[in-house]
C-alpha cells in the first residue's frame, strides 16, 4: 500500500514564487490534514479537509491556501513565497477526525527551503 | 500558551536503561486525545499510540508503556531496556474539539539518544 504519497521531496524556491505541494492517498480515508515543522518544533496545523469539497483553518492558515477536489487529493499552494515558510511539511490522513478512533497516516514530508 | 510541553529537550542514556519521556497537556475540554509519535532520523512520522480522556489505563506494548494521569494532566512515555533503533525525536500531541473546528497540537518534542 502506497499510503500517504508526497510530491515533491525536497523543493528550493525564490522569494515570491509559487508553488503547489502535492498530497494524495490511497486509503479512502474522508480526513485529511496539512502540518508543517519549524527545526526543533513539534508540527502546526495549516489546513484540515474533512471530505471531498470541505476544507477548514488549523492553526496557521495564513499564506497557504487547500483545495479537496477529490477524496484522495489534497494539495496545498503556497502563492507568494516567503522566507518564514521555509520548513517541512507534512501531510496526514485518517478514517476518522484527528484520528480518534483510527491513527493518522503521515507522508514522508516535504523540505521546502524559500532562498 | 503552549497546549502541549515537553519540558525535555533531549536526552541521552545508555543501552539497556530505562527512559521517560514526559509530557503536560493543557485543555478545558472533557473529551479529547492524546497521542505519541516518533520521529527517527529518517524524518518520517511514525503513529506509536492514542489515548481518550475517558480512558486512563495505563498501557503497555513490549517494551513502550504510557502513564496516562489527568489529575496532573500528565501522558508520560517509558521505554523499557532502551535499544539503539529507540534514538529519535518523539512528540505528544493533543486532539481537542473547538466550534472552530478540531486542532491538533504537537509538544515542541524530545530527542532521545541511546548510546551502545
Amino acid at each position: 500500500n502506497a499510503g500517504v504519497t508526497q510530491t515533491p521531496k525536497f523543493r528550493i524556491l525564490k522569494i515570491g514564487q509559487s508553488m503547489t505541494l502535492q498530497c494524495a492517498q490511497d486509503m479512502n480515508h474522508n480526513y485529511m490534514y496539512w502540518y508543517r515543522q519549524d527545526p526543533g518544533m513539534g508540527l502546526k496545523l495549516i489546513y484540515y479537509s474533512v471530505g471531498a469539497g470541505i476544507t477548514d483553518k488549523g492553526e496557521v492558515p495564513n499564506g497557504y491556501n487547500v483545495s479537496r477536489s477529490t477524496t484522495e487529493d489534497f494539495p496545498l499552494r503556497l502563492e507568494l513565497a516567503a522566507p518564514s515558510q521555509t520548513s517541512v511539511y507534512f501531510c496526514a490522513s485518517s478514517r476518522d477526525l484527528q484520528g480518534a478512533r483510527q491513527p493518522q497516516h503521515f507522508g514522508d514530508g516535504t523540505r521546502l527551503s524559500i532562498l | 500558551a503552549q497546549k502541549v510541553t515537553q519540558a525535555q529537550t533531549e536526552i541521552s542514556v545508555v543501552e539497556k536503561e530505562d527512559v521517560t519521556l514526559d509530557c503536560v497537556y493543557e485543555t478545558r475540554d472533557t473529551t479529547y486525545y492524546l497521542f505519541w509519535y516518533k520521529q527517527p532520523p529518517s524524518g518520517e512520522l511514525v503513529f506509536l499510540i492514542r489515548r481518550n480522556s475517558f480512558d486512563e489505563q495505563n498501557e503497555i506494548s513490549g517494551r513502550y508503556s504510557w502513564n496516562f494521569q489527568k489529575s496532573t494532566s500528565s501522558f508520560n512515555f517509558t521505554i523499557t531496556a532502551s535499544q539503539v533503533v529507540d534514538s529519535a525525536v518523539y512528540f505528544c500531541a493533543l486532539s481537542e474539539a473547538k466550534s472552530t473546528g478540531n486542532q491538533f497540537y504537537f509538544g515542541t518534542g524530545t530527542s532521545l539518544t541511546v548510546i551502545p
